[in-house]
């Protein structure tokens, strides 16, 4: 299976600070990669496709980079309402496999 | 609107057999893929299992293959998902989801529990 490595787990930052995510994959992925945004005791919430196709909807403060093994996730300007736990996932291989979290809170 | 609801979580006995299901509305079912993304307690996100949009293609992963079994009725525009000898790290909520790629649908969840 594909290994997905997220760092970093945790992160504390401040409102309007720019806050980066990264995704390692363990193989080549091409840009077979997503980002989820989940907030507690709620269902995942697609914000990036493809590595960097912001799903319609998301604000545009949120990016995504990357191809083959290495893949960042910015929020370019930190809001209140960002607080949640972000996953990446791989889809080269099915089923895919998700990153183990990085949980965002506020400084 | 698009949504997903799962149902047939519950509380069974490690070994035991539980059947989920997951009713779609507000969408061309029978165009997408659909997948099953389990949630332990406390834990990230784990999928589970993948149907293509006609059943040609499953995937599986290794953690359940063999014990689970997915389907879809395109007909009733539902997802299954059939768990046999549960085991005690199949505890989670249950979410199914739409997508190839990008699961860009999800449902609530529905809660399994495995214990004695």
């Amino acid at each position: 299976d594909i290994q997905m490595t997220q760092s970093p787990s945790s992160l504390s930052a401040s409102v309007g600070d720019r806050v980066t995510i990264t995704c390692q994959a363990s193989q080549d992925i091409s840009n077979y990669l997503n980002w989820y945004q989940q907030k507690p005791g709620k269902a995942p919430k697609l914000l990036i496709y493809d590595a960097s196709n912001l799903e319609t909807g998301v604000p545009s403060r949120f990016s995504g980079s990357g191809s083959g093994t290495d893949f960042t996730f910015t929020i370019s300007s930190l809001q209140p309402e960002d607080i949640a736990t972000y996953y990446c996932q791989q889809y080269d291989n099915l089923p895919g496999t998700f990153g183990q979290g990085t949980k965002l809170e506020i400084k | 609107e698009v949504q997903l609801v799962e149902s047939g979580g519950g509380l069974v006995k490690p070994g035991g057999s539980l059947r989920l299901s997951c009713a779609a509305s507000g969408f061309t079912f029978s165009s997408y893929s659909m997948n099953w993304v389990r949630q332990a307690p406390g834990k990230g996100l784990e999928w589970v299992s993948s149907i293509s949009s006609s059943s040609s293609y499953i995937y599986y992963a290794d953690s359940v293959k063999g014990r689970f079994t997915i389907s879809r009725d395109n007909a009733k525009n539902s997802l299954y998902l059939q768990m046999n000898s549960l085991r005690a790290e199949d505890t989670a909520v249950y979410y199914c989801a739409r997508g190839t790629g990008g699961l860009d649908v999800w449902g609530k969840g529905t809660t399994v529990t495995v214990s004695s």
